[in-house]
Parts: C-alpha cells; sequence; structure tokens
C-alpha cells in the first residue's frame, strides 16, 4: 500500500520567515495530494490541495509543489504568522485494486510547525 | 450548508465496553470514511462507506465494524474496547465522483480507562 513520509517532525521559524516541509510517497499511481493544518484539539482543516496533472499551486501565502517523476511534493508557507502555528499533515490518495480512486487517504506523520513572535 | 457533523464530542468507556460513534456527511457527499487520529499522529484510514457498504478497508481489527443507512449517515461500532483505542476518531465525507476534496468533520474523542 502507499506509504507517505514527511520531514521535519518539527519545524521552528521567525515570525516573517518561510517554512518548507516535504513529504514523499511510494504508490506512483496517487494523483491527489492534500495539505491539512491541525489545531491543538481540532479537526484537521484542509489548507492547499494539488492534483497529479499539476506542477505547483498557490494560494496567497501557501503554496504547494509536486514532482511526480522523484513522487515527492512540498508545503511552502511564506511571510510566517504566529497564527501559523499547527500540526500540518501531507497525505496521498492513491487507487483501489479496481482502479478507481476511492478516497482514502495515507497521511505523513505530521509536523509542528512553531512560529516565534 | 451544514458540513459534516460528528456525535458524541467525547466520551469515556471502560475497557470491554462497546462504543457507537455517528457521523452526518457534508450536504451532497454520498461517500464516508473513518479514521483514527492517536496522540501525536497522523490519521490512520479505518474504513469507508458508500452505497451502504463497506467498500475498502484499512489495517484494523474486526472489532471495528460500521454502517451507512439510505441517507448516507453512518456509524462506527467498536467492540471489546482496549485502552489502545483511546483516540480522536474522525469521520470525512466526500462525493463519489468529481472533485476529490474530503471534508472532515470535528471528531469524537474516545477515552478508555
Amino acid at each position: 500500500g502507499e506509504n507517505v513520509e514527511q520531514h521535519p517532525s518539527t519545524l521552528s521559524v521567525q515570525e516573517g520567515d518561510s517554512a518548507v516541509i516535504k513529504c514523499t510517497y511510494s504508490d506512483s499511481a496517487s494523483n491527489y495530494f492534500p495539505w491539512y493544518k491541525q489545531e491543538l484539539g481540532k479537526r484537521p482543516q484542509l489548507i492547499i490541495d494539488i492534483r497529479s496533472n499539476v506542477g505547483e499551486k498557490k494560494d496567497q501565502r501557501i503554496a504547494v509543489t509536486l514532482n511526480k517523476t522523484a513522487k515527492h511534493f512540498s508545503l511552502h508557507i511564506t511571510e510566517t504568522q504566529p497564527e501559523d502555528s499547527a500540526v500540518y499533515f501531507c497525505a496521498a490518495k492513491g487507487l483501489s485494486a479496481g482502479g478507481t480512486s476511492y478516497g482514502k487517504l495515507t497521511f505523513g506523520q505530521g509536523t509542528i510547525l512553531t512560529v516565534h513572535p | 450548508d451544514a458540513g459534516v457533523t460528528q456525535s458524541p464530542t467525547h466520551l469515556i468507556k471502560t475497557r470491554g465496553q462497546q462504543v457507537t460513534l455517528r457521523c452526518s456527511p457534508k450536504s451532497g457527499h454520498d461517500t464516508v470514511s473513518w479514521y483514527q487520529q492517536a496522540l501525536g499522529q497522523g490519521p490512520q484510514f479505518i474504513f469507508q462507506y458508500y452505497e451502504e457498504e463497506e467498500r475498502q478497508r484499512g489495517n484494523f481489527p474486526d472489532r471495528f465494524s460500521g454502517h451507512q443507512y439510505p441517507n448516507y449517515s453512518s456509524e462506527l461500532n467498536v467492540n471489546a474496547l482496549l485502552l489502545g483505542d483511546s483516540a480522536l476518531y474522525l469521520c470525512a465525507s466526500s462525493p463519489d465522483r468529481g472533485r476529490n476534496t474530503i471534508y472532515f468533520g470535528e471528531g469524537s474523542w474516545l477515552t478508555v480507562v
């Protein structure tokens, strides 16, 4: 099955700096890669996603890049703010045995991002 | 437009007991998945329901079972609770076709003592 590795496990930056979180996946058939932000005691919230037919996507201060050949994707946060502090999870969605994309997500281990004022 | 709703939000059970968690998917979504998130870890896929049948299952024992109703709402049942079942249980919904976006509910915090 799919395996997703996420690095680093913790990341500490100063307010205004950029933060980069990287993930690799094992299943070359995976076709959808969302990123979730989870604050303490809350549910994971989708912040950005990318599909396998796109190499880069940007939404204000957040961007995601995908390298299908290398099977890795990254989250980039620019001009970080203290409210960006949270746990970030990458995930990958692959295909079932029948070749249909059923929506099962495999998550990385998470990155604790701390933005210091 | 209501999002994914789950109940109860918190509950405490004793080892060996059984628990039922409930989920109502986002309007227009017919596929419901359940995830277990232990403290400090990423969510782990339990199973997915579509058209009232379990369509896909993760690496969880048979103690974990589920159900989907005609209105697409779903239940997660866990029998013979173990201390290790203590976790946040997340329900996620999505449309079977079209966009891939998956939405999570607020979750049910289960503590087994």
